[in-house]
């Protein structure tokens, strides 16, 4: 079965520092999104992305945040300046259509900012 | 504001025995419903989807029952095995828009 892929699995940064979480999505999907998980809690919605644009962010998602689909196979997350905070598990999802199907989850990217 | 919700956070059941597992929905307005199972340390996996026209629906060894009158999903996994301890999620999708999840139900197969 075709998969969404996470590279790289864990990344440790310094606070303060920009890191790009990448993902390639199912080569078929038009819809693709983050999420994020913070150990012991529920998964978060982040932002979704269609036709090379944002089409919806939640709150978490401010300037610090940026989304791209540098070429036609990746998907990546930025974080521009990280914070404490921002530790978690990122998972990448992509579908082929937005809420109507379901969505295809990448087996995430641990970020640990010290 | 609209919220998906679980009734237990923490399940444990004896191999061999059915679980079933509840999730509790408030969006009326929801039309498709999923069922997902977080093994440590990965993804979300897909496990079942039902949409609102429908009451229940059959997998392998799993069965998605939805209750509209109640807004109350459940999961049903018939003779649990080791390998389906993991965290289970349920969510909401109203029609259009993203997946809302619930916090997760912890499920624990014990020998």
């Amino acid at each position: 079965e075709p998969e969404v892929t996470q590279t790289p699995s864990h990344q440790v940064t310094q606070m303060g520092q920009e890191v790009i979480l990448r993902c390639v999505p199912i080569s078929n999907h038009l819809y693709f999104y983050w999420y994020r998980q913070i150990l012991g809690q529920k998964v978060e919605f982040l932002v979704s992305f269609y036709n090379n644009e944002i089409s919806e962010k939640s709150e978490i998602f401010d300037d610090q945040f940026s989304v791209e689909r540098p070429d036609g196979s990746n998907f990546t997350l930025k974080i521009r300046s990280t914070k404490l905070e921002d530790s978690a598990m990122y998972f990448c999802a992509s579908s082929p259509d937005r809420g109507k199907e379901k969505l295809f989850f990448g087996s995430g990217t641990q970020l640990s900012v010290l | 504001g609209e919220s998906v919700g679980l009734h237990l956070p923490t399940l444990s059941v004896q191999e061999g025995d059915n679980s079933i597992i509840n999730c509790a929905y408030s969006n009326s307005a929801s039309d498709y419903f999923i069922w997902y199972k977080q093994e440590s340390g990965k993804g979300p996996q897909f496990i079942i989807d039902i949409r609102s026209n429908m009451d229940k629906r059959q997998g392998q060894r799993v069965t998605v029952l939805l209750n509209k009158t109640v807004k109350h999903l459940s999961l049903q996994i018939a003779a649990t095995q080791p390998g389906d301890s993991a965290v289970y999620f349920c969510a909401e999708i109203p029609y259009g828009q993203n997946f809302v999840f619930g916090p997760g139900t912890r499920l624990s197969v014990l020998p």
